[in-house]
């Protein structure tokens, strides 16, 4: 069965200070993967999907970056951290969509929460 | 744009109450897929179900059940005999059929409270 994994699960950093997060998929090849934020007000925001190996999507402009050096790995960076990147930070994956075939259900991880000071 | 919107920020109800989460979206496309995710105080989304616009069954499985209505772009949620283990909040998303990404477009949920 696919297990998906992210550490840390809390996290509390200084503002200025550099970010990597980081997310691992088990037991399925060539997964879909994205990046979600969740601020305090509840709503998730798709902040970064990746289809394959170095290929990045982002979303929301930002001072955030992702990268997918391996096929089941996903890492969440940041060189210097706002207030306002504070959150609850999920990772999920999906089955590699075919053509045609529609957009599978996101499984997602534990979270990191991070707390920006 | 797609857009999912669940107008009840929060329901509270007595064990064993039925309750009805209500999602309302609205996208351009006519194929499309709508999902309901469970967050528990945990943290982690669990995913519930995924139904297709071509596909307008009712669906239950155990105590849930969906009801899909694309005449009124609605895609309720409703728990029967609810549980104090059914306390979470409960997102409504969609995903429009397009491109290779398939982003999920979340409304921002629900918070469901079940008091013994």
């Amino acid at each position: 069965s696919q297990t998906i994994h992210q550490w840390p699960a809390t996290l509390v950093q200084p503002v200025g200070s550099p970010l990597s997060l980081e997310c691992t998929v088990e037991g399925t090849s060539n997964p879909n993967l994205y990046w979600y934020r969740q601020a305090a007000g509840r709503g998730l925001q798709l902040l970064f999907y990746s289809v394959g190996i170095g290929q990045i999507s982002s979303e929301v402009p930002q001072n955030l970056s992702a990268s997918r050096p391996q096929d089941r790995q996903f890492i969440l960076s940041s060189k210097k951290l706002l207030l306002s990147d504070s959150g609850f930070y999920l990772c999920a994956w999906s089955a590699y969509i075919q053509t045609g075939t529609g957009p599978y259900e996101q499984y997602f991880g534990p979270g990191t929460r991070l707390t920006v000071t | 744009a797609q857009k999912v919107t669940q107008a009840q920020t929060e329901i509270s109800v007595v064990e064993k109450e039925d309750v009805t989460l209500d999602c309302v979206y609205e996208t351009r496309d006519t194929t499309y897929y709508l999902f309901w995710y469970k967050q528990p105080p945990s943290g982690e989304l669990v995913f519930l179900i995924r139904r297709n616009s071509f596909d307008e069954q009712n669906e239950i499985s155990g105590r849930y059940s969906w009801n899909f209505q694309k005449s009124t772009s609605s895609f309720n949620f409703t728990i029967t005999a609810s549980q104090v283990v059914d306390s979470a909040v409960y997102f409504c998303a969609l995903s429009e059929a397009g491109g290779s990404n398939y982003k999920l477009t979340f409304g921002k949920g629900t918070l469901l409270t079940v008091n013994p």
